[in-house]
C-alpha cells in the first residue's frame, strides 16, 4: 500500500517562529499536495508540487513556503508563524495527473501560541 | 470551474439508521466522482468512486450512483454503525489541464449507540 508520511503528529510552536512540516511518500508519485483543514471550511489548498523543484500556489499560499528536493519529500515552510496559522496540515499525492485517486497522511495538528 | 455542493452536517443518526449524505457537482463533462472519508485523528481515504453515469460505486456497505441527469452522487447506507462516525468528502478529479482535484466542504457524520 502506499504510505504518506507527515513527520509530526502534533507540533506546538510560538508565534514568530520559523516552522517545518515534512511529507514523505514512498510510492515514486508525481504529484503532492499541502492542504489545511479547518472547522466548516472544510480542505483548503496551500501548495503544490507536479515535479522535483517544482511548485504552485493554491488557493492560500500566502504566509507559507514549500520545498520539494526530491521526489518523495515535500516540505511546507512557515516563515513567521502567526496564531491563525493553527491549524490542521494534511499532505498527499497522486501518482500523476491522470491519476485521479489521491493518497493523504494522517495529518499534523499544528498549534501556534 | 468545476465545484461540489455537500449538504452541511453534522448529521446525526442512531446505529442501525438509514444514511444520506447528498452531493451535486458542477464539471464539464463526465468526471469519475469519489467519495472520502476521513476517520477521527487520520487523513482522508478513498471510500468509492464511479466512473461514468449510472455507475454504483460501493464499499464497506456504503453506495453511491453516479446520476448525471441531477449530477448527484449521494452517498447511501443501509445501517449506519458508530464506526461509521467520520468526516465524508465528496470529489471531482483534476479537469481541464489543472493537476487539483476539487472537494466539497465535508460532511460529519456522528452516529450514537
Amino acid at each position: 500500500d502506499v504510505k504518506v508520511t507527515q513527520s509530526s503528529r502534533y507540533l506546538v510552536k510560538r508565534t514568530g517562529e520559523k516552522v517545518f512540516l515534512e511529507c514523505v511518500q514512498d510510492m515514486d508519485h508525481e504529484n503532492m499536495f499541502w492542504y489545511r483543514q479547518d472547522p466548516g471550511l472544510g480542505l483548503r489548498l496551500i501548495y503544490f508540487s507536479y515535479d522535483v523543484k517544482m511548485k504552485e500556489k493554491g488557493d492560500i499560499p500566502e504566509g507559507y513556503s514549500v520545498s520539494r528536493e526530491k521526489k518523495e519529500r515535500f516540505s511546507l515552510i512557515l516563515e513567521s508563524a502567526s496564531t491563525n496559522q493553527t491549524s490542521m496540515y494534511l499532505c498527499a499525492s497522486s501518482v500523476d495527473r491522470d491519476n485521479e485517486k489521491l493518497f493523504f497522511g494522517s495529518g499534523t495538528q499544528l498549534s501556534v501560541l | 470551474g468545476d465545484s461540489v455542493t455537500q449538504m452541511e452536517g453534522p448529521v446525526t443518526l442512531s446505529e442501525e439508521a438509514f444514511l444520506t449524505i447528498n452531493c451535486t457537482y458542477t464539471a464539464t463533462g463526465y468526471p469519475s466522482l469519489f467519495w472520502y472519508v476521513q476517520y477521527p485523528g487520520e487523513g482522508l481515504q478513498l471510500l468509492l468512486k464511479a466512473t461514468k453515469a449510472d455507475d454504483k460505486g460501493s464499499n464497506k456497505g456504503f453506495e453511491a450512483t453516479y446520476r448525471k441527469e441531477t449530477t448527484s452522487f449521494h452517498l447511501e447506507k443501509g445501517s449506519v454503525q458508530v464506526s461509521d462516525s467520520a468526516v465524508y468528502f465528496c470529489a471531482l478529479p483534476p479537469s481541464g489541464g489543472s493537476y487539483i482535484p476539487t472537494f466539497g466542504r465535508g460532511t460529519s457524520l456522528i452516529v450514537h449507540p
